[in-house]
């Protein structure tokens, strides 16, 4: 089975300082990694994944993730938020030994809240 | 291209009355997915199709769930009949084939349908 957890329901920053959004996850091979963003009445928006290869994964708007298989994380980070970060933000895992399912898995979710 | 079109934005119905949602995927992707978003279970997945054929249809709730892949440009999502806890955000997403990665393939999401039985 997989499995993603985000422990945060809430992360509060302020603008122009760092952020990080925690997630973990479960499979029972090796797994593919994404970050969705979803803004208010919107669908959600692909961020950016982790495939193979470079831990450190870049993306849209600035967004960064570091793959830590010993720690089976998967955190989201930016150097400097800004108030239009402000979200829904979705981790999400596939395992690659399920070759017959395509679905991922996505985790509870953290609202991240940037104030000015 | 245009996205994924889902429609109605929002339906506010009656409880036991019939719910239609409808979906159109990015032309030429084959593979398009139903989930469902509340407060209380995050993000679910209900059901999926590939090539129009329904390949894992074991996230649908009951048997007043269904959904149909007619066409490759079309898919609907019914409830009947509906009750107050069927109240959520459906979303449709669709995602081509997978190329060297399989399973890899990033999904695109409509912008989603609101459902409100009352």
């Amino acid at each position: 089975a997989q499995s993603v957890a985000q422990p945060e329901d809430q992360v509060n920053v302020a603008e122009g300082n760092p952020l990080t959004v925690k997630c973990t996850y479960s499979v029972s091979g090796n797994p593919y990694l994404f970050w969705y963003v979803q803004y208010p009445n919107r669908g959600l928006q692909f961020l950016l994944k982790y495939i193979t290869g470079d831990n450190l994964v870049k993306g849209s708007y600035g967004f960064e993730a570091e793959f830590n298989k010993s720690q089976t994380s998967f955190h989201l980070k930016k150097p400097s938020a800004l108030v239009s970060d402000s979200a829904l933000y979705f981790c999400a895992v596939r395992d690659i030994a399920h070759t017959g399912r395509r679905a991922l898995t996505f985790g509870s979710g953290t609202r991240l809240q940037v104030q000015p | 291209d245009a996205g994924v079109i889902q429609s109605p934005r929002h339906e506010v119905t009656e409880m036991g009355q019939e719910v239609t949602l409808r979906c159109k995927p990015i032309s030429g992707h084959d593979y398009l997915f139903w989930y469902r978003q509340t407060m209380m279970r995050g993000l679910e997945l209900l059901i999926y199709f590939n090539n129009n054929v329904p390949i894992d249809d074991s996230g649908m709730p009951e048997d007043r769930f269904s959904a149909k892949m007619p066409n490759a440009s079309f898919s609907t999502l019914k409830i009947q009949p509906s009750e107050p806890r069927d109240s959520a955000v459906y979303f449709c997403a669709s995602t081509p084939t997978p190329g060297g990665f399989p399973g890899a393939n990033v999904l695109t999401f409509g912008a989603g349908s609101r459902l409100t039985v009352l």
